[in-house]
């Protein structure tokens, strides 16, 4: 496999479930990202991880738990989400630095119900 | 706050025509351009990088920067419809952390 590969590509879930989403990169990326997508509204980063240590949370809620074992591969674990957190989630990659942009995986798009 | 503007659109140009999509950015000392395509549903795809002032061509993309005017814009000659598409503007962190993403700019092509 090549690329960012992202599962699952949708799910659904209840308010009282856990779940996670998985992130696996196969370009020799050092740094992997986490974004979230709502309808109509723009990316935003949710956590960034260097060499598998966390580097930002960007304000996102206890709800939301990343997991960085190695610099392939990313989890976000999820447990008492809300139907507002309903979105695409989007992994990112890259070499570090940014002079060579991201590439994403496929998102997985959650619906909270 | 260091921002990425795009005016979101929708932008409806005929088929054959050329899109002109612009971005500006508040960040001086940012170094890397980007501009992503995104399909309604799909992830960002990265389809045009830059880092010098001028004009970069690929295919029947062009994209410019300037700057001095903190400006950037993409040029899609002989619009297709299958280019229809929201279009994000990216912007290096000019401390080197990560990317700014623009809010993108909803492009449809009439056939």
């Amino acid at each position: 496999e090549t690329g960012v590969t992202q599962t699952p590509r949708h799910l659904v879930m209840g308010m009282t479930n856990k779940k996670s989403l998985k992130c696996e990169q196969h370009l020799g990326h050092n740094a992997m990202y986490w974004y979230k997508q709502s309808a109509k509204k723009p990316l935003e980063l949710m956590f960034v991880y260097n060499f598998k240590e966390q580097t930002e949370n960007n304000s996102v809620p206890s709800r939301f738990s990343p997991e960085c074992p190695n610099s392939s591969h990313l989890f976000l674990h999820l447990h008492t989400l809300q139907p507002e957190d309903s979105a695409l989630y989007l992994c990112a990659s890259s070499q570090g630095g940014n002079n060579y942009g991201y590439t994403f995986g496929s998102g997985t798009r959650l619906t909270v119900v | 706050q260091k921002e990425v503007e795009q005016n979101s659109g929708p932008l409806s140009v005929p088929e054959g025509a050329i899109a002109s999509l612009n971005c500006t950015y508040s960040d001086r000392v940012s170094q890397s351009f980007f501009w992503y395509r995104q399909y309604s549903g799909k992830s960002p795809e990265l389809i045009m990088s830059i880092y010098s002032n001028g004009d970069k061509e690929d295919g029947r993309f062009t994209a410019q920067l300037n700057k001095a005017s903190q400006y950037v814009s993409l040029l899609i000659r002989d619009s297709q419809p299958s280019d229809s598409a929201t279009y994000l503007c990216v912007v290096s962190d000019g401390q080197g952390g990560k990317l700014i993403f623009g809010q993108g700019t909803e492009l449809s092509v009439k056939p």
